[in-house]
């Protein structure tokens, strides 16, 4: 079954970048669209890449998305870091049958 | 801007079968893939499903046997029937659309169901 693995959790300073990892354990990555939601505690996610690099409107674009075929990973950069982005990351992607696989989360802390 | 809302029952015994309905505004359901997601308390999401408006579907292989997506174009509702639910399916169910399969653009709020007698 395809998998995506995520950090637990990553922290780092406002104002400063971090980068969140999504490494998939089959097949190639670039093969299927990479999306990353925003979840803040309590209330529902939020979708802030889609398309492996597409940001929605209203997404400021400190937020980016790309892949690396070499890792089969995808990444969610984020720079500039508020508080107000301390939130839990959920990549996702779907497999050759097109069903959807979620990543197990990463939380951001900025301290 | 389309929005998504939850609705149905809230509490749900054991074996019985959970019902939810997800009502589209702002927009059409034809211009979209819906599909259902679920949070366990305190855990991570997981895919349920999706539909598009013709009524092709595509469900999680480990929910299969259970569930049902069904969509009412003339209401701009889809729903979401999952059977012989136990406490393992307590959970946040969400509503959401897409404009590809399996690709999320949009969220409902989402709304808690608990199994418990």
């Amino acid at each position: 079954n395809f998998m995506l693995t995520q950090p637990h959790s990553v922290s780092e300073s406002p104002g400063k970048t971090v980068t969140i990892s999504c490494t998939g354990s089959s097949g190639s990555i670039a093969s299927n669209f990479v999306q990353w939601y925003q979840q803040r505690p309590g209330s529902a996610p939020t979708t802030v890449i889609y398309e492996d690099d597409q940001r929605p409107s209203g997404v400021p674009d400190r937020f980016s998305g790309s892949i690396d075929s070499s890792s089969n990973s995808a990444s969610l950069t984020i720079s500039g870091l508020k508080t107000e982005d301390e939130a839990d990351y959920y990549c996702q992607s779907y497999d050759n049958n097109n069903q959807g696989v979620f990543g197990g989360g990463t939380k951001l802390t900025v301290l | 801007q389309v929005q998504l809302q939850e609705s149905g029952p809230r509490l749900v015994k054991p074996s019985e079968t959970l019902s939810l309905i997800c009502t589209v505004s702002g927009g059409s359901i034809t211009d979209y893939y819906w599909s259902w997601i679920r949070q366990p308390p305190g855990k991570g999401l997981e895919w349920i499903g999706y539909i598009y408006y013709s009524g092709s579907t595509n469900y999680n292989p480990s929910l299969k046997s259970r569930v049902t997506i069904s969509v009412d174009t003339s209401k701009n509702q889809f729903s979401l029937k999952l059977s012989s639910v136990t406490a393992a399916d307590t959970a946040v169910y969400y509503c959401a659309r897409g404009k590809l399969p399996a690709v999320i653009l949009g969220w409902g709020q989402g709304t808690l169901v608990t199994v418990s007698s």
